[in-house]
């Protein structure tokens, strides 16, 4: 199994460009989630899902969009990019056997927005 | 939104000796998980801890689910070179309706460089 995968691995962009992350997972987990990770903030939840075509908000919702159309892919849209959407961005995967609590997380997006 | 608090920010320590770090936060938690983070990679989960008082190890690594259920402490004994990274708690928020289930909180993390 490649377990979570994260593409691109690196990306810069200019104020106001719009992208998309991709991640896909091949444990058939439920639970698929996105977070970012600022320098001493820890790691934030942006949005997540518990299934195809259920998607819901989390911490910091504000400037990305979500889809979940199969199990396997959660892609992250940024519509518009702003300098404050520099970040390292991470997906993660869980399975309703651990209550969706224990969550493998891929390798990571580092974005630049300049 | 939650709130957790990990210390120390930072340890310096030589090869061999113990370490302690602790997370602590001012709500209740129903889940308490340690994850260990190296430069460039994303975090692998260590310990994951669901009852209040219990006591898990994984290796040299020891984790605890504090009674009062607000706090949780990860020990590694013997360290080794290989323990440099970021470790992180992370904690599942108590919610009656249980829909925080998977909603992560973290912690700032705590950055551990180990001298041979």
């Amino acid at each position: 199994n490649a377990g979570v995968t994260q593409t691109p691995k690196f990306q810069v962009l200019k104020t106001g460009q719009s992208m998309t992350l991709q991640c896909a997972q091949d444990m058939n987990h439920e639970y698929m989630s996105w977070y970012r990770q600022d320098p001493g903030m820890g790691l934030r939840l942006i949005h997540y899902s518990v299934g195809a075509g259920i998607t819901d908000q989390g911490e910091v919702p504000n400037g990305y969009n979500v889809s979940r159309s199969t199990t396997e892919d959660f892609p992250l849209r940024l519509l518009s990019a702003a300098p404050s959407q520099t970040s390292v961005y991470f997906c993660a995967s869980s399975s309703r056997d651990s209550s969706y609590n224990e969550q493998f997380f891929g390798p990571g997006t580092r974005l630049t927005v300049l | 939104g939650q709130q957790l608090n990990q210390s120390p920010q930072s340890m310096f320590i030589q090869e061999g000796e113990d370490v302690s770090m602790n997370c602590t936060s001012s709500s209740i938690f129903n889940t308490w998980l340690w994850y260990k983070q190296d430069p460039g990679e994303g975090p692998v989960l260590l310990i994951a801890l669901y009852k209040a008082g219990e006591l898990t190890s994984n290796g040299r690594l020891t984790a605890q689910f504090g009674i009062t259920r607000k706090d949780s402490f990860l020990n590694i004994s013997a360290s080794i070179p290989s323990d440099v990274g970021i470790y992180f708690c992370a904690g599942v928020p108590y919610n009656a309706g249980g829909t925080s289930y998977g909603k992560l909180t973290f912690g700032q993390g705590t950055i551990l460089t180990v001298h041979p």
